[in-house]
């Protein structure tokens, strides 16, 4: 069965410092993993993906993510946080071996930034 | 193309009242997955359909909850006898093909009183 760890149901940073949102995976063979993002009241968007191609993955607003095979994680960073970063983060992993869904999310990790 | 669109946003049900929830896919969009968030919780998956079809329900209760997708019209999420506890978010996700980049709707947030 594959599970994703969010480590930290809470992160808080000043505006314009890293943001870096861990993710632990488990999987007994190569996965595809997903980071959301949730805004309130809101649906999710996808903000990347990694699907065995570059490890270093590149998504939306200035996001991006670094699968380590070896560490079992795929932790979301961004260089500087914006006030509009503020939202709720999902990591997932596909479901089944073979493809991206079903997804199996994590807890979610709830971002606040600090003026 | 409009996205996944579900509705109602809101919902409202008493204790032992039914509770429909409907999501109508992207344009071109064949999969239907739905799943539920909990308070303070990730979203767990519940069900996965394709047109006329229930191709992984694992994540259903086996009680009081059903999903159809049928031919035509969209995809319908019953919850039958509501409790309390069925009170959270329910999100849909539609794809184009089978293991493809899944689209979130909104959610239908279901209250229980």
């Amino acid at each position: 069965a594959q599970s994703v760890t969010q480590l930290g149901s809470h992160v808080s940073v000043s505006e314009g410092a890293l943001v870096l949102l861990r993710c632990n995976y488990s999987s007994s063979v190569p996965p595809y993993l997903f980071w959301y993002v949730q805004y309130p009241n809101q649906g999710l968007q996808l903000l990347l993906k990694y699907t065995s191609a570059a490890t270093l993955v590149k998504g939306i607003n200035g996001f991006e993510a670094e699968f380590k095979k070896s560490e079992t994680s795929f932790h979301l960073t961004k260089p500087s946080a914006h006030m509009s970063d503020a939202a709720e983060y999902f990591c997932a992993v596909s479901r089944f071996n073979s493809g991206n869904t079903p997804l199996v999310f994590g807890k979610g990790t709830r971002l606040s930034v600090i003026a | 193309n409009a996205g996944v669109m579900q509705n109602p946003r809101h919902l409202v049900r008493r204790r032992g009242q039914e509770a429909r929830l409907r999501c109508s896919p992207m344009k071109g969009h064949s999969h239907v997955y739905w799943y539920r968030q909990l308070p303070e919780e990730g979203l767990k998956f519940m069900v996965y359909l394709q047109k006329e079809n229930i191709i992984d329900e694992s994540g259903m209760p086996k009680e009081r909850f059903s999903a159809e997708f049928p031919k035509e019209g969209p995809s319908i999420l019953r919850i039958q006898q509501v409790v309390r506890g069925d009170s959270a978010a329910y999100f849909c996700a539609s794809s184009p093909r089978e293991f493809t980049e899944a689209f979130f709707g909104q959610g239908t947030r279901l209250t229980v009183v």
